[in-house]
């Protein structure tokens, strides 16, 4: 059974700092690694998704890496924004399947 | 294109009624899920498909009932609510690919009192 953690659970940062969100997993037999975005009260929505063969992912101020082999991706955000503020989720799927399994979430709060 | 529907968006149930949670998608994906989200938790799985006929339970599916018989819809009941049942729940779609990313509805918040 996959199992997701995601380090650290909360964060709160000035305006302008680069951060490092952690996720790790436990069975590496996977498909791809997507990390979301969730506002409070609403649904979540898809930031990036990592194919199993590739390394890293970018879009815009996002960043994620992948390393399969030792269970572990991290989301970088650039310069971050008061509209960063969410709580952002790693989905990993099991081992030949493609139904993910969700890590708890890591809440950001980025104040001015 | 609406992408994944859901309704209701809030509901507030007595113990032991029943209801029935609608998700309805227009991407033509094949795989569609329910998960339950519970404050400061991540999303568990409550029951899938992957396709029209066929359903099969997630991590969490006591006391829930799914069917698909169309590629679009993929309704979640509750047969005699809970507390414990007292939750957000989301629909979800996507296709067998590992290049395509899932895709949410906005949830339904239910409150069984």
């Amino acid at each position: 059974k996959q199992e997701v953690t995601q380090i650290p659970a909360a964060l709160s940062v000035p305006e302008g700092e680069n951060l490092v969100l952690n996720c790790s997993f436990t069975d590496s037999a996977i498909y791809n690694l997507q990390w979301f975005r969730q506002d409070p009260g609403k649904g979540l929505t898809s930031l990036l998704l990592i194919q199993s063969s590739q390394r890293e992912q970018t879009s815009g101020r996002l960043n994620a890496s992948l390393d399969k082999s030792s269970g572990r991706s991290t989301l970088y955000i650039a310069a971050s924004q008061p509209g960063d503020s969410a709580t952002y989720l790693c989905a990993v799927p099991s081992g030949g399947s493609y139904i993910p399994t969700f890590g708890r979430g890591t809440s950001l709060i980025v104040h001015p | 294109n609406a992408g994944v529907t859901q309704t209701p968006k809030f509901r507030i149930l007595k113990i032991g009624q029943s209801m029935t949670l609608q998700c309805t998608q227009d991407m033509n994906h094949n795989y569609m899920y329910w998960y339950r989200q519970d404050p400061g938790m991540g999303l568990k799985l409550i029951y899938y498909s992957v396709g029209a006929g066929i359903t099969d339970k997630g991590e969490v599916p006591n006391g829930y009932n799914v069917s698909r018989s169309t590629t679009e819809d993929f309704p979640l009941r509750l047969e005699l609510a809970a507390p414990s049942q007292t939750s957000v729940y989301f629909c979800a779609s996507s296709n067998e690919s590992p290049r395509e990313t899932q895709y949410f509805g906005p949830g339904t918040r239910l409150l069984v009192l």
